[in-house]
């Protein structure tokens, strides 16, 4: 089965900062690779798909890059409602591994 | 307005059997698959399992094979998830969620429902 790893686990910034955060699969993936924003008690948000296509609605501010095995995202300048936890998950028709998260905290 | 909306919290013993529920509103609930994500308290994602209810395939993770079981009554629009015996370690959070057309990833989420196994 193909593993996603994201690095950082954790990562403190400010507001303001450009963040990115990285997501690597075991084996190419094409671009099938979503990012999904979690808030506390809350449920998933979906935020990128197809590694760099912008969900609608999701602020310019997140963008989405790579293909293959290596896929960043970014926040172009970090805002106060954007401190969560973020996941990159594969995709195809019958599966759907999500990495194992990455907090983004206050600084 | 797309939305799932998933039955309440619940708390059961070891050994008991459980089906919560999702039900779908504001788009034709045969045309796009359904799945289903645990969350174990201070955890990760994890992605269980989808059906389309339209024909009701299924596909499961490999670590939920054989544990669960998804259905969809297409009847009422409403997709669950069934344990015939629950264990402590099936205490988590779960949550289903739309795939979007085609092969897509989960664009529209339920809002989730606890479930806790304590004797």
């Amino acid at each position: 089965d193909i593993q996603m790893t994201q690095s950082p686990s954790t990562l403190s910034a400010s507001v303001g900062d450009r963040v990115t955060i990285t997501c690597r699969a075991s084996q190419s993936i094409s671009n099938w690779l979503a990012w999904f924003q979690q808030k506390a008690g809350k449920a998933p948000k979906l935020l990128i798909y197809q590694a760099s296509s912008l969900e609608s609605g999701v602020p310019s501010r997140f963008s989405g890059s790579g293909s293959g095995t290596e896929f960043t995202l970014t926040i172009s300048s970090l805002q106060p409602d954007d401190f969560a936890t973020y996941y990159c998950q594969r995709y195809n028709s019958y599966s759907g591994t999500f990495g194992q998260g990455t907090k983004v905290e206050i600084k | 307005e797309v939305q799932l909306v998933q039955s309440g919290a619940e708390v059961k013993k070891p050994g008991e059997s459980l089906k919560i529920s999702c039900e779908a509103s504001g788009y034709s609930f045969t045309s796009y698959w359904i799945g289903w994500v645990r969350q174990m308290p201070g955890k990760g994602l994890e992605w269980m399992g989808i059906i389309y209810p339209g024909d009701s395939e299924t596909r499961y993770g490999p670590s939920f094979e054989g544990q669960v079981t998804i259905l969809a009554d297409k009847a009422i629009n409403t997709a669950y998830l069934q344990w015939s015996s629950l264990k402590a370690s099936d205490s988590a959070m779960y949550y289903c969620a739309r795939r979007s057309s085609g092969s897509g990833p989960f664009d529209v989420w339920g809002q989730g429902t606890t479930v806790t196994v304590s004797s």
